[in-house]
């Protein structure tokens, strides 16, 4: 299967305390992608990161990208309640126009 | 813009009805997907459409389900007859091309 994979499964830390999630992925890819879903919500856009970018930021997130080992991480600095969500990243494949593959997601609980 | 569209929000039938839920994308986007999220498989992509036409659409559970885009700004996903196994969340997501994937907010289909 070419579907990303997340690390952990599960995350509870508390408020102001930083989350960091991991994903693994299979084969070469153009670029890579997170999302956060709440509860009963669809999934929202965070960020993109190229094959050819090591590193993005984006307000209180930082995204990492290492092609040679497959794998992406998601930091979330100084957490707060409300990013109590599951998160999730997505690949776009080298040959697929536009098919996104889905990991498995993290959920992250911060408690106050 | 007022983002992705569905409709119906939720929808309850009976085992052997016809279910049709729909999209509207967002404007200028050219790329549309279906997807399908359970608590026990997750988010499954089912079908995209690149400019309309159908790309791959081999996530497609069985010949129950169909999907049609016949134009930009509209796409429906039918599914007849239905079965109980079909309730999950259905979600309709549109981009350009493989950038960021706007969600819409989902309809609950439950299956009686």
């Amino acid at each position: 299967s070419q579907q990303g994979e997340e690390d952990p499964q599960a995350l509870s830390i508390q408020e102001g305390e930083n989350a960091t999630m991991n994903c693994s992925y299979k084969t070469s890819i153009n670029n890579l992608q997170w999302y956060r879903q709440n509860s009963g919500r669809g999934l929202v856009h965070l960020i993109l990161i190229r094959s050819n970018e090591r590193e993005k930021h984006s307000g209180r997130l930082r995204v990492t990208l290492d092609t040679s080992k497959k794998s992406s991480s998601l930091l979330i600095t100084a957490s707060r309640a409300a990013d109590t969500a599951s998160y999730f990243c997505a690949t776009l494949f080298t040959g697929t126009a536009s098919k996104l593959t889905f990991g498995t997601g993290t959920r992250l609980q911060v408690t106050l | 813009d007022a983002g992705v569209i569905q409709s119906p929000r939720h929808e309850v039938t009976e085992m052997g009805q016809e279910v049709t839920l729909r999209c509207k994308p967002i404007s200028g986007h050219n790329s549309l997907f279906w997807y399908r999220q359970t608590m026990m498989r997750g988010l499954e992509l089912l079908i995209y459409f690149n400019n309309n036409v159908p790309i791959d659409d081999s996530g497609m559970p069985e010949d129950r389900f169909s999907a049609k885009m016949p134009n930009a700004s509209f796409s429906t996903l039918k599914i007849q007859p239905s079965e109980p196994r079909d309730s999950a969340v259905y979600f309709c997501a549109s981009s350009f091309f493989g950038d960021e994937q706007f969600f819409g907010p989902g309809t609950r289909l439950t299956v009686l």
